[in-house]
């Protein structure tokens, strides 16, 4: 069940640079999105997020960017750090369902460091 | 700044042992989730719980899990009879809303 895609496993970008990470999904349902960054030994840390109703969203050094008709979702993250190095899984969820309660599916994860 | 709590961090048992994995969500927060990660491959949903009671849960939430919050602060996730495959990183997450959920830092399930 393969409904929330992160196609590249890992990334490599020079401090300063920018990293874009791509997460591509199949259920048109979906419609609200998020990107978590994961370090080692850690829960999932909430980044940014973005509804269905918005094509961009930005936080600081952070802009998720959502394209609808492709199913495609991208985090850029301008300028890279090397704290920024871990694992950033997109996820995604219908918040149509019942009671409120909503169910993420997340991605595979993209490794990203940033090298100094 | 309040965080989500799991413990132990890391439990060994036996092959058809009950494990129970604890967590102390957020205090002000109403909804409550657990999910796992199998080494290396995705977090996968397993259960979400609000008033008291079971929302949704996946179909590897089977009758060997079960979650309950038994006071004001807990919530815990019990696996009755243990099996090879249970072995993950389970991690719970709570939220006020239904968004934004915000994730404990696992406890490692190991089962030998």
């Amino acid at each position: 069940d393969q409904q929330v895609k992160q196609n590249s496993p890992s990334l490599s970008v020079q401090e300063g640079r920018i990293s874009i990470l791509n997460c591509d999904y199949t259920n048109s349902m979906f419609d609200y999105f998020l990107w978590y960054k994961k370090y080692p030994a850690e829960g999932p840390t909430f980044l940014i997020s973005i509804s269905s109703i918005k094509d961009k969203n930005e936080d600081g050094r952070f802009t998720v960017f959502l394209n609808k008709s492709a199913k495609h979702l991208s985090l850029h993250i301008v300028p890279s750090q090397p704290g920024d190095s871990a694992v950033y899984f997109c996820a995604a969820t219908n918040t149509f369902t019942s009671v409120g309660t909503y169910k993420y599916i997340f991605g595979t994860g993209t490794r990203l460091k940033v090298l100094a | 700044e309040p965080e989500v709590t799991q413990t132990p961090s890391h439990q060994v048992t036996q092959m058809g042992q009950e494990v129970i994995l604890r967590c102390v969500p957020i205090s002000n927060h109403l909804y409550f989730y657990w999910y796992r990660q199998i080494l290396g491959q995705k977090v996968e949903f397993l259960v979400s719980f609000y008033n008291n009671e079971i929302s949704e849960k996946s179909e590897i939430f089977d009758d060997q899990f079960s979650v309950e919050r038994p006071d004001g602060s807990n919530f815990t996730l019990k696996i009755r009879s243990t099996k090879l495959e249970d072995s993950a990183m389970y991690f719970c997450a709570s939220s006020l809303e239904g968004n934004e959920q915000f994730f404990g830092p696992g406890t490692r399930l190991t089962v030998l």
